[in-house]
């Protein structure tokens, strides 16, 4: 069965820090899909990213950046010299292409506040 | 424009009420969803609709009934709610199962 988990709850830093959040993940498909989605207080969970097993290549996108790792299971995603608006809960989410095809299983995120 | 727009922003109900929430995409995806979301927990799936007939049910209770009157639309009729039910709930659409989902502002929805 798919599972995503996300061990840090919440995390505090202070504005300019470099924080990373972790994602590891379970799942027995050769070929799956990885989401990061970004939940602000408004409610509205926020598109970041998607990257297929099939591609490892790192991405940068101005200060997120995420590092995708098949051999440890892992999708981590770092945001370099955080602002206050970044504090938000973030997701990550994996879709199975063979089985339970058609959902997206979410782990239970993490509450980032980063303070001034 | 990858935009999905619901109505209402937030609805209080009875739980003899009957309500209807409401949820518009133009992006020509053809795969639609609901999740229901409480406090401090992901998104739970409840349905998906994919070019506009049920596809996934998730086991959820007859007092929430889906309804896809056209690729552009989905509506989830509420009836006979409970307390429990007070959640904000998300409406999604994609292209397709393994694609991106855009999700809605959601609607807070407070039973009582």
């Amino acid at each position: 069965a798919q599972k995503v988990t996300q061990a840090q709850t919440e995390i505090s830093v202070v504005e300019k820090e470099d924080v990373t959040l972790d994602c590891v993940y379970e799942t027995r498909d050769t070929t799956y899909y990885l989401f990061w989605y970004k939940q602000p207080p408004s409610g509205e969970l926020v598109f970041l990213i998607r990257r297929n097993s099939f591609d490892e290549q790192n991405e940068i996108s101005g200060r997120y950046s995420w590092n995708f790792q098949k051999s440890t299971s892992s999708f981590n995603f770092t945001i370099t010299a955080s602002q206050v608006v970044d504090s938000a809960v973030y997701f990550c989410a994996l879709s199975e292409a063979v089985t339970n095809a058609g959902k997206s299983t979410f782990g239970d995120g993490t509450t980032l506040t980063v303070k001034p | 424009d990858t935009e999905v727009t619901q109505t209402p922003k937030h609805l209080v109900m009875g739980m003899t009420n009957k309500k209807s929430l409401k949820c518009e995409q133009h992006m020509g995806h053809r795969a639609m969803y609901w999740y229901k979301q409480k406090a401090k927990k992901p998104p739970e799936l409840m349905f998906v609709y994919s070019y506009e007939k049920l596809s996934i049910n998730e086991s959820v209770p007859s007092r929430f009934s889906p309804e896809c009157p056209n690729s552009s639309l989905l509506n989830l009729h509420l009836h006979a709610l409970q307390p429990e039910d007070s959640a904000l709930y998300l409406c999604a659409s994609s292209h397709g199962g393994l694609e991106t989902q855009y999700f809605g502002p959601g609607t807070r929805l407070l039973v009582l």
